[in-house]
C-alpha cells in the first residue's frame, strides 16, 4: 500500500514568518511530487510541482525534494493570512498517472 | 473559462436515488480523473478515463459506481442507489496526457449529500 504521510497540524505561524510543511512517501518508485493548496470548502489548487532532487523556487514558495530520504517539503516565506489553508502533498509513481495524496496539513497564519 | 468544469456544484439525493456528476476537462486536455474526498479524509483516486476508454477504475467501488467519457460531451460519474456513506466531495481533474510528469488540474467539485 503506497502511503503519503503529512503532519495533520494545525501548524500556526505568525504573519511574515516562514511556514515549513513536510511530507514523506513510502514508494521508492515515485517520480513526481506536487503540492496543492485547498481552502475550506474549495477544490485543490496546484501550487508547486517538483521532479528532481533539490530545491525549486516559485515566488514565496520553495519545494524541496530528497528522494533518498523519501521526503518532500514546502516552504512558504513571508507567510500571509491568505496562505491559511490545508496543504496537500501528492505523489505520482513513475509513468503512472494517479495521484496518491496525504491527508493534508492545516496551516494557520496569524496576523 | 478554460478551467475544469463540474456540475452540479451541489447535489442532494435521497437514499436509493441515482446521482450523476459531470466533468468537462480543461481545453486541450483529454485525460480525466475522478477523486473522492470524504469528510476528514484525504483525496482518494477513483477512476482514470480517456475519450471512450476507462483506463483504470481500481479505486472505484465495485458496485453502484460507474464512469464514462464519451466521444462527445463531458465525463460522467454515476452512482446508483446512493447511500449515506456516498456523501462526499467528488472532484474531477484533467491533464493533457496521462503519463510522465503531467500535472493534474482540479475542477470545483460536486458536493453530494445523501439524506
Amino acid at each position: 500500500q503506497k502511503e503519503v504521510e503529512q503532519n495533520s497540524g494545525p501548524l500556526s505561524v505568525p504573519e511574515g514568518a516562514i511556514a515549513s510543511l513536510n511530507c514523506t512517501y513510502s514508494d521508492r518508485g515515485s517520480q513526481s511530487f506536487f503540492w496543492y493548496r485547498q481552502y475550506s470548502g474549495k477544490s485543490p489548487e496546484l501550487i508547486m510541482s517538483i521532479y528532481s532532487n533539490g530545491d525549486k523556487e516559485d515566488g514565496r514558495f520553495t519545494a524541496q525534494l530528497n528522494k533518498a530520504s523519501q521526503y518532500v517539503s514546502l516552504l512558504i516565506r513571508d507567510s500571509q493570512p491568505s496562505d491559511s489553508a490545508t496543504y496537500l502533498c501528492a505523489v505520482k509513481e513513475g509513468s503512472n498517472y494517479k495521484l496518491t495524496f496525504g491527508k493534508g496539513t492545516l496551516l494557520t497564519v496569524n496576523p | 473559462n478554460a478551467g475544469v468544469m463540474q456540475n452540479p456544484r451541489h447535489l442532494v439525493r435521497r437514499r436509493g436515488q441515482e446521482a450523476r456528476l459531470r466533468c468537462s476537462p480543461m481545453k486541450g486536455h483529454s485525460h480525466v480523473y475522478w477523486y473522492r474526498q470524504l469528510p476528514e479524509e484525504g483525496l482518494k483516486f477513483m477512476v482514470y478515463l480517456q475519450k471512450e476508454n476507462i483506463i483504470d477504475e481500481s479505486g472505484m467501488p465495485k458496485e453502484r459506481f460507474s464512469a464514462e467519457f464519451p466521444k462527445e460531451g463531458p465525463s460522467i460519474l454515476r452512482i446508483q442507489q446512493v447511500v449515506r456513506g456516498d456523501s462526499a466531495a467528488y472532484f474531477c481533474a484533467s491533464s493533457p496526457r496521462g503519463d510522465g510528469s503531467y500535472e493534474q488540474y482540479f475542477g470545483p467539485g460536486t458536493r453530494l449529500t445523501v439524506t
